[in-house]
């Protein structure tokens, strides 16, 4: 089955800008989309189609996705964006929904 | 208003069995395909099950091994999930999240809060 592989933890100072990675075999082949999730919460749409923002998401956050690397981009970070980061693919061989692990945000 | 309210979950002993329901509202049910998905403690997403629109397609995670079954009540606007066999892996938050219509691969736009359960002696 595929398998989306994210570091536990990402660390970064206000202002600054957070990439937050999300690894797979040819992902750059799918479709990646991305969840924020604060504690207690359920998760949220972020980006969706690698680098397309819903409506109400800053501009801020961008994505990319090529080669074994989705990236998701977070610019001029403020404290309001610390939270967990999912990435989530199809994959069509399976017919399955995957999701990667999760990545944590901390605004130092 | 779209809401997704989960409900059902709770403290269950391994081997016993638990129905989650999901209802929905502000938006046309029958219209969208929807999943379960849940969330280990501490732990990231993992998808459970997906229903289409009309009961046509059902699919699920490879690790329920034929334990867990989703259906659905159009007429009630209404998700389910039946699970049994349930062992202490299963253990999460259980939410449902409603698909993205008309996209070329599956994602979601709205979640509900969740459901917890607990499969514990």
């Amino acid at each position: 089955s595929y398998v989306l592989t994210q570091s536990p933890s990402v660390s970064v100072a206000p202002g600054k800008t957070a990439r937050i990675t999300c690894g797979g075999n040819n992902i750059g082949s799918k479709s990646v989309h991305w969840y924020q999730q604060k504690p207690g919460q359920a998760p949220v749409l972020v980006m969706y189609y690698d680098s397309d923002r819903p409506s109400g998401i800053p501009e801020r956050f961008s994505g990319s996705n090529s080669g074994n690397t989705a990236t998701l981009t977070i610019s001029r970070v403020e404290a309001g964006d610390e939270a967990d980061y999912h990435c989530q693919v199809w994959d069509s061989s399976s017919d399955h929904v995957v999701f990667g692990g999760g990545t944590k945000l901390t605004v130092l | 208003e779209v809401q997704l309210v989960e409900s059902g979950g709770g403290l269950v002993k391994p081997g016993g069995s638990l129905r989650l329901s999901c209802a929905a509202s502000g938006f046309t049910f029958s219209r969208y395909s929807i999943y379960w998905v849940r969330q280990a403690p501490g732990k990231g997403l993992e998808w459970v099950s997906s229903i289409s629109s009309s009961s046509s397609f059902i699919y699920y995670a490879d690790s329920l091994k034929g334990r867990f079954t989703i259906s659905r009540d159009n007429a009630k606007n209404s998700l389910f999930l039946q699970m049994n066999s349930l062992r202490a892996e299963d253990t999460a938050v259980y939410y449902c999240a409603r698909e993205v219509p008309g996209t070329a691969t599956p994602f979601f736009d709205y979640w509900g809060q969740g459901t917890l359960v607990t499969v514990s002696s």
